[in-house]
């Protein structure tokens, strides 16, 4: 399988608790996003990444979240201090080339805070 | 704010139609339309793209067409199928972001 790819797929935590996700781009691809999904809305930005450096964060991440990509490949998401409003789907998404227009996104991680 | 603005909300067509489905945007720095197709529970496919420099592209069944004056783009599915039913997102790309549209949910019927 050479798509990106997310884990754990689905996770369910009590609030206040932390979680933190991990994505796994397409190999070549040096550019790497995540972003937040709720029911019936589209996908919105919360960061992205260019090989290590974390070069945005949109106002949508709070200082409880927190994304590395210490090496330049994988990276993970941890959210403090959940909160019920963190319930989303957090997708990854990957890409190479001239633009950073072409993202391939994996299946996400479903996160159900209760 | 809603930046890239979407519709219809739900979409119904029977075997063999031409859905359409529209977006429309304001920031005229946006260079990039991709339209994103999405099964429950997995994560966003992307289908077919286009840049404002052209005014339509077809790939297979799926056609964008592009009116850069009126900052409008739709997506056409030729001889729809059941398996086409799906939630369709159009998106714009400005900077490193994409931003979406709030998704039309398209059900082809046999």
């Amino acid at each position: 399988d050479t798509g990106v790819s997310q884990d754990p797929r689905h996770k369910i935590t009590k609030r206040g608790q932390n979680v933190t996700f991990r994505c796994d781009p397409i190999s070549e691809h040096n550019r790497l996003y995540w972003y937040r999904q709720t029911l019936g809305q589209g996908p919105e930005f919360l960061t992205y990444f260019q090989n290590e450096a974390q070069l945005e964060k949109s106002r949508l991440l709070s200082d409880r979240f927190s994304a590395e990509r210490p090496k330049g490949s994988f990276s993970t998401l941890e959210i403090q201090r959940t909160e019920q409003g963190d319930s989303a789907m957090y997708l990854c998404a990957s890409s190479w080339g001239r633009g950073h227009s072409e993202q391939y996104f994996g299946p996400g991680t479903r996160l159900t805070v209760t | 704010q809603q930046q890239v603005k979407q519709s219809p909300q739900s979409l119904i067509v029977q075997k063999g139609g031409i859905p359409i489905i529209n977006c429309a945007y304001e920031n005229t720095a946006f260079d990039y339309f991709p339209w994103y197709q999405q099964f429950p529970g997995k994560g966003p496919a992307l289908l077919i793209a286009i840049r404002p420099d052209v005014s339509e592209k077809k790939e297979g069944r799926f056609t964008i067409s592009f009116n850069k004056s009126a900052k409008q783009f739709s997506l056409h599915i030729m001889d729809s199928q059941p398996g086409d039913s799906a939630t369709y997102f159009c998106a714009a790309f400005s900077g490193s972001r994409l931003t979406f549209g709030e998704g039309t949910q398209l059900t082809v019927n046999p």
